[in-house]
């Protein structure tokens, strides 16, 4: 089992939709969590930091932790075409673990 | 804004060669990250650093070296380059604050191709 898992994708929504992204880790001790963008050639950029469950809002981008069900979401609402790109989480458990990513594709 | 800068943007090396690859942030961040990224294996962590002098393995640290004798600069070594090597190398910085560590800041990746 990786210790930290995202859904395979890719994902494809239309302009304007929500978009889900989910990940899920193994180590129950682990303290933050993080989302990136990475546009292709491109390096990862943050999104979004959380390290308390709930939701954390920024903009059209919604963070949501569940610690005792160990899985950690990014919602995108009023999905762009500009936010077609790969998502990784992250999480800290004594050491930086990323998932494998989830690339996302905002159809006009 | 935070900057952190990797040295070259493409370098191509010879197998057996001793490759060194440079990073340098700005912003006095105590920790520092370097990784791997190859498709289809995601983001992979070799080293990481949280002060000068001090280093810790990550998943993948054979074949692999690091130095930091400087906080601002954490410098990645190949001791002899084979082609499993070749791949988008990226550092990372970040501040340390405890037990929540703070998100990281990226160079713009080293692609590295051993010949």
């Amino acid at each position: 089992q990786k210790e930290v898992e995202q859904n395979s994708g890719p994902l494809s929504v239309p302009e304007g939709a929500i978009a889900s992204l989910n990940c899920t880790y193994s180590d129950r001790g682990s303290q933050s969590f993080f989302w990136y963008r990475q546009y292709s050639g491109k390096s990862p950029e943050l999104i979004m930091f959380i390290y308390s469950n709930g939701d954390k809002e920024d903009g059209r981008f919604t963070a949501q932790l569940n610690k005792a069900s160990q899985y950690v979401s990014l919602l995108i609402r009023d999905s762009q075409p500009s936010d077609s790109a790969t998502y990784l989480c992250a999480v800290w458990m004594g050491k930086s673990t990323f998932g494998d990513g989830t690339t996302l594709t905002v159809k006009p | 804004d935070v900057k952190v800068t990797q040295s070259s943007r493409y370098l191509v090396k010879r197998t057996g060669e001793k490759v060194f690859l440079e990073c340098v942030q700005d912003m006095d961040h105590e920790n520092m990250f370097w990784y791997r990224q190859d498709p289809g294996l995601g983001l992979r962590l070799i080293y990481f650093s949280y002060d000068v002098k001090m280093k810790e393995k990550g998943d993948i640290p054979e074949g692999y070296s690091v130095s930091r004798e400087k906080k601002e600069r954490f410098s990645l070594i190949l001791e002899s380059a084979s082609t499993n090597q070749t791949s988008m190398y990226l550092c990372a910085s970040s501040l340390e604050s405890g037990s929540a560590n703070q998100p990281q800041h990226f160079g713009d990746g080293t692609r590295l191709s051993i010949l």
